[in-house]
């Protein structure tokens, strides 16, 4: 089930600077997104959402962008902090599913160098 | 904050025997979700619970697995017959709606 992609298995910035995590999606029912963040041993941590209906939500340092027509949606960070280092994942569902099931990508591993 | 909880956090078995995990969901929250993640692997989707009844299941989710919601709080994967492919970090989430889920800490479930 490839639904949900994210190609980077990881990726390496230096602190301060931008990180930028991308992931692309088939199923063009899908009409909402959220990213998590994952340490080892622990559950995802919900980070932010985008509902189909917009095209960027932002959270502090968090911002997310939503390509519908190329079916891509990216996190940007900013600025990347040391404690961002983590494992990202996105997700996608259709909330007019009676289910509300989440499809994750394979995650992003992020380290962020002093 | 509110957090969903999960035990134990590590569970070890033999292959063929039953195991319970169990989870505490958000209190106000009315859906409630297992996922399973195997080692070096993504994050799957197990089953989806809503009004005292599955509202979804993968096909992972075969005869040998079931959930409940034995009383107002926990909520309760079984597997009856456990195999060596069995082995995974399960993660219990739950929601106020069809929108953000949040994650338990997860079991790490070990069949030997």
């Amino acid at each position: 089930d490839q639904q949900v992609k994210q190609n980077s298995p990881s990726l390496s910035v230096q602190e301060g600077r931008i990180s930028i995590l991308n992931c692309d999606y088939t199923n063009s029912m899908f009409d909402y997104f959220l990213w998590y963040k994952k340490y080892p041993a622990e559950g995802p941590t919900f980070l932010i959402s985008i509902s189909s209906i917009k095209d960027k939500n932002e959270d502090g340092r968090f911002t997310v962008f939503l390509n519908k027509s190329a079916k891509h949606l990216s996190l940007h960070i900013v600025p990347s902090q040391p404690g961002d280092s983590a494992v990202y994942f996105c997700a996608a569902s259709r909330r007019g599913s009676q289910g509300g099931k989440l499809i994750f990508g394979q995650g992003t591993e992020l380290s962020v160098k002093p | 904050e509110p957090e969903v909880t999960q035990t134990p956090s590590h569970q070890v078995t033999q292959m063929g025997q039953e195991v319970i995990l169990r989870c505490v969901p958000i209190s106000n929250h009315l859906y409630f979700y297992w996922y399973r993640q195997i080692l070096g692997q993504k994050v799957e989707f197990l089953v989806s619970f809503y009004n005292n009844e599955i509202s979804e299941k993968s096909e992972i989710f075969d005869d040998q697995f079931s959930v409940e919601r034995p009383d107002g709080s926990n909520f309760t994967l079984k597997i009856r017959s456990t195999k060596l492919e069995d082995s995974a970090m399960y993660f219990c989430a739950s929601s106020e709606a069809v929108a953000v889920e949040f994650f338990g800490p997860g079991t790490r479930l070990t069949v030997l």
